[in-house]
């Protein structure tokens, strides 16, 4: 079956740790994002690149880092230079032309906690 | 950069009513706006989506109206069950390749049908 796997689903991090989260896809997207979830605050955007080996920072791309070496992987690191990095994180991919534009499909996320 | 407001943050209905979630957004060049919903602890999925050259969409229980002119769009679930109780976010997007396809999101309405 063809769709995105994140993980770990959960991972914990004590302070000063940097930790990457893993985002494969098997759909054939192009474009791929990250969006970060907190209680009460929607899906604000990290990165997002429309291909393979060029990226796009987001809304809260500060303390964070990606990088898209292969079309199938979207890598993201969280480093100790966010703030605030305990939440949920998710991965999504899209074709980038036609009636798949922006058309994105998820993953089931990963949800990070800092200790 | 666009904005979008989702109302109401939660909403309870018993089950059979009608539940509406309404969204407004900034950019009048945005062209399409998409509705998913989230079930605890997994990631969005995709219900409904349209895009600006319509006014409504309807499958099945589901339906969407746009309003450009205001910016404002909505989601009409009849017939409402159990089973569609979940987190449900509005979402606005301009298609350029330019700008790439990432989407704007709600913060999210919380539907709860009792049966």
């Amino acid at each position: 079956d063809g769709g995105i796997t994140q993980s770990p689903k959960y991972l914990f991090r004590k302070e000063g740790q940097n930790v990457t989260l893993s985002c494969e896809q098997n759909l054939n997207h192009d474009a791929m994002y990250w969006y970060r979830q907190d209680p009460g605050q929607g899906l604000r955007l990290i990165y997002y690149s429309q291909i393979v080996n060029d990226f796009q920072k987001g809304d809260i791309a500060e303390g964070y880092s990606v990088s898209r070496e292969k079309k199938e992987s979207f890598p993201l690191t969280v480093t100790s230079a966010q703030k605030n990095p305990t939440a949920f994180y998710l991965c999504a991919s899209s074709g980038t032309g036609g009636s798949g534009a922006n058309v994105l499909t998820f993953g089931a996320g990963s949800r990070l906690t800092v200790l | 950069g666009e904005n979008v407001e989702q109302h109401p943050s939660t909403l309870s209905v018993q089950e059979g009513d009608s539940a509406v979630i309404k969204c407004t957004y900034s950019d009048s060049a945005s062209n399409y706006f998409p509705w998913y919903k989230q079930e605890l602890g997994k990631g969005p999925q995709l219900i409904i989506d349209i895009r600006s050259n319509v006014g409504e969409k309807k499958d099945q229980r589901i339906a969407v109206t746009l309003n450009k002119t205001a910016k404002h769009f909505s989601l009409h679930i009849t017939e409402t069950q159990p089973e569609d109780s979940a987190v449900y976010f509005c979402a606005a997007s301009f298609t350029n390749s330019n700008s790439g396809y990432a989407l704007n999101f709600g913060k999210g309405t919380s539907l709860l049908v009792t049966p």
